[in-house]
């Protein structure tokens, strides 16, 4: 099993919508969760941290559900600008590496 | 400006040529990694440093790629004798100590000729 799966999508969505992305990771000892979001032939850059429960920014939601071992991210009201791939990076602490998700890559669309 | 620089911004080799990528990552941060990413997939974990000590190399990197980070510092990777299949973007990270949050450069893209 990987570490990390995503569903590599794409999600063709109208402006306006609400869309959700899930996570799922194997390592159990996994501390915090990470979203990055990488536009087109550009460097990831961290979208949200995500340390208990979940976190919110704006129309961004991230969700942790421990006993399934899977993350979520949630975007309302969708924007243009929202078109990316998100990538989900569970983090065991300490001297354990950042392993990244495939991603899942989102188009909004007019 | 302190973010994470990487130098070249892109290299075009010929097959069998060696090649070294160079990244100054956040002066603060002690961990280092690299990653490589071709189109449609995520960042492949290659390896990664605690300040000069490189704790893991990834089983799936092959003896042509090595990488040091001297003094904790700046680091390099190299590839020796280059072949089509090496053709990717080459990512590095640098992270605070004990931190998930990683900030990259913007990235070496290599293609092999």
């Amino acid at each position: 099993r990987k570490e990390v799966e995503q569903d590599p999508g794409p999600f063709n969505v109208p402006e306006g919508a609400t869309v959700a992305f899930n996570c799922t990771y194997s390592n159990s000892a996994s501390q915090s969760f990470f979203w990055y979001r990488q536009d087109c032939r550009k460097e990831p850059k961290l979208l949200m941290s995500v340390y208990s429960s979940g976190n919110e920014d704006g129309r961004f939601t991230a969700q942790l559900n421990r006993a399934s071992q899977y993350i979520s991210l949630l975007i309302r009201d969708s924007k243009l600008s929202d078109s990316a791939t998100y990538l989900c990076v569970p983090f065991s602490g300490g001297y354990n590496k950042l392993i990244f998700g495939a991603g899942t890559r989102l188009a909004v669309h007019p | 400006d302190t973010g994470v620089s990487q130098d070249p911004r892109h290299k075009i080799t010929k097959r069998g040529q060696n090649v070294t990528f160079r990244c100054d990552p956040i002066s603060e941060h002690n961990r280092l990694y690299w990653y490589r990413q071709t189109l449609g997939q995520g960042p492949e974990f290659l390896t990664y440093f605690q300040n000069e000590a490189q704790l893991e190399k990834s089983r799936l990197l092959s003896d042509r790629f090595s990488a040091e980070r001297p003094k904790g510092s700046f680091s390099t990777l190299e590839i020796q004798r280059t072949e089509q299949g090496d053709s990717a973007m080459y990512l590095c990270a640098s992270s605070p100590p004990g931190q998930g949050k990683a900030f990259f450069g913007q990235g070496t893209r290599l293609t092999v000729v």
